[in-house]
């Protein structure tokens, strides 16, 4: 069956300019995750949904960052007034359940650059 | 809080050589681990967890990884080094009050020489 996608692949912003990045999980994934991944680093954990509602936002960096997930399937990461030091691999996965033992599929990720 | 550390950032070896990737974790409670594989411009895969069945586990591709309490490691291995293992595989925790957060070490890149 399809993975996890992400749109765009690759996005090129200015600093100040408001970004948005799509998430479709594997269908029928109730957990969704969105990660972090800066140059020469793992991925950080940034936002955890079961379902649709945000049950732990506490990687979010700041108030710029935000996440939905209105219907609790595609979920969108929004970055306001976007700063150099956003420039990251912006990785989204989704799980069937969110335990211990549940295995987190990761999308191919979207790559952002902000000049 | 749960952490994971990856000795060596560059691993370089012989095709058919032994791969061994190097992780310790730290962590207050019993961990769940998990090995991850990240080829060029794709996302992570999963290659194995350990989920306390057994200390041994068994992955995709001929890798394999031993859960070692006393050392607080979970070292990646293979017997034999294929030019497709070429990658940057990251080990990673989870458990605790945070059960579904993975916690991910830097990474170690796997360059596999002819």
């Amino acid at each position: 069956g399809a993975g996890v996608s992400q749109t765009p692949s690759n996005k090129v912003t200015e600093k100040g300019k408001y970004v948005e990045l799509r998430c479709d999980p594997i269908s029928g994934h109730t957990a969704l995750y969105w990660y972090r991944q800066s140059l020469g680093q793992g991925p950080e954990f940034l936002i955890y949904f079961q379902g649709t509602g945000a049950a732990d936002d506490s990687g979010l960096p700041n108030d710029r960052f935000f996440a939905v997930r209105p219907e609790g399937s595609v979920s969108t990461l929004k970055i306001q007034r976007t700063e150099r030091g956003d420039s990251a691999v912006y990785l989204c996965a989704s799980s069937l359940a969110s335990g211990n033992t549940d295995t987190q599929y990761f999308g191919p990720g979207t790559r952002l650059t902000v000049l | 809080a749960q952490s994971v550390t990856q000795l060596g950032s560059h691993v370089s070896v012989s095709e058919g050589a032994l791969v061994l990737l190097r992780c310790n974790y730290s962590s207050s409670v019993p961990p769940y681990l998990f090995w991850y594989v990240q080829y060029p411009n794709q996302g992570l895969q999963l290659l194995l967890k350990y989920t306390s069945a057994a200390t041994l586990v068994k992955g995709i591709n001929g890798f394999e990884a031993e859960f070692k309490k006393s050392e607080t490691s979970f070292h990646l291995t293979k017997p034999s080094a294929h030019m497709s293992d070429a990658a940057e595989y990251f080990c990673a925790v989870k458990g605790g009050g945070s059960n579904y957060k993975l916690t991910f070490g830097k990474g170690t890149l796997l360059t596999v020489n002819p």
